[in-house]
């Protein structure tokens, strides 16, 4: 079993619609939470970063933790087609020598609005 | 402007060819990384680097082959021994340490014929 869940997808929503995105995971030591997103054939961007349970917003981009139930979310208001992409959910593993600067990756959701 | 190159954005060798692909940062980030993707499979870890002249295998290190003698260069070499090497390859870095989040650059596609 992977650390890291995540519905590939393809996830399609009208445009103007609330996309939700969500990863679970299994080690409750996961304490720093990330979002990317993903053009096709381009490097993934850096979204959101979250530390500990709660909302966090900006824009129209809200990520959700609840580390009681290993859930992350992201949500994306007022969806365009220019919101069209794979994203990715990220976490940091557990403080080891090890693990240093390392982060656990999901597969990615594909994400399709449609005009 | 700061940021991550990757070079050439795309790439051809035929099989038993070794390539080296660049990335460059000027972002003064200590740690960098590579990745290999693969579709439906996410990103994988190849190696990453903590600070100048150190480097650690990651997950699936088997085949390739890097440096890190400055700050801002970590390149990665394909060996000939990689049995499947054709993929999209990311780089990244960060300011390293728990928790720190990456900032990628916008990939090398390799292909092997």
């Amino acid at each position: 079993q992977k650390e890291v869940e995540q519905d590939p997808g393809p996830l399609s929503v009208p445009e103007g619609a609330i996309v939700s995105l969500n990863c679970t995971y299994s080690n409750s030591a996961f304490q720093y939470f990330m979002w990317y997103r993903q053009y096709s054939r381009k490097g993934p961007e850096l979204l959101m970063y979250t530390y500990s349970s709660g909302n966090k917003e900006d824009g129209r981009f809200t990520a959700q933790v609840d580390k009681s139930s290993k859930y992350i979310s992201l949500f994306i208001r007022d969806s365009q087609p220019s919101d069209s992409a794979t994203y990715l959910c990220a976490m940091s593993p557990p403080m080891t020598t090890d693990s240093w600067g390392k982060l656990q990756f999901g597969a990615g959701t594909q994400v399709v609005v449609t005009p | 402007d700061g940021g991550i190159t990757q070079s050439p954005k795309y790439l051809f060798r035929k099989e038993g060819q070794n390539v080296t692909l660049s990335c460059e940062q000027n972002l003064n980030h200590d740690a960098m990384y590579w990745y290999r993707q693969d579709p439906g499979q996410g990103l994988r870890l190849i190696y990453y680097s903590q600070i100048v002249n150190d480097f650690q295998k990651g997950d699936i290190a088997e085949g390739y082959s890097v440096s890190r003698e400055k700050k801002e260069s970590f390149p990665l070499t394909v060996t000939s021994a990689q049995k499947n090497p054709t993929a999209f390859y990311l780089c990244a870095s960060s300011y390293g340490g728990q928790g720190t989040e990456q900032y990628f650059g916008p990939g090398t596609r390799l292909t092997v014929t």
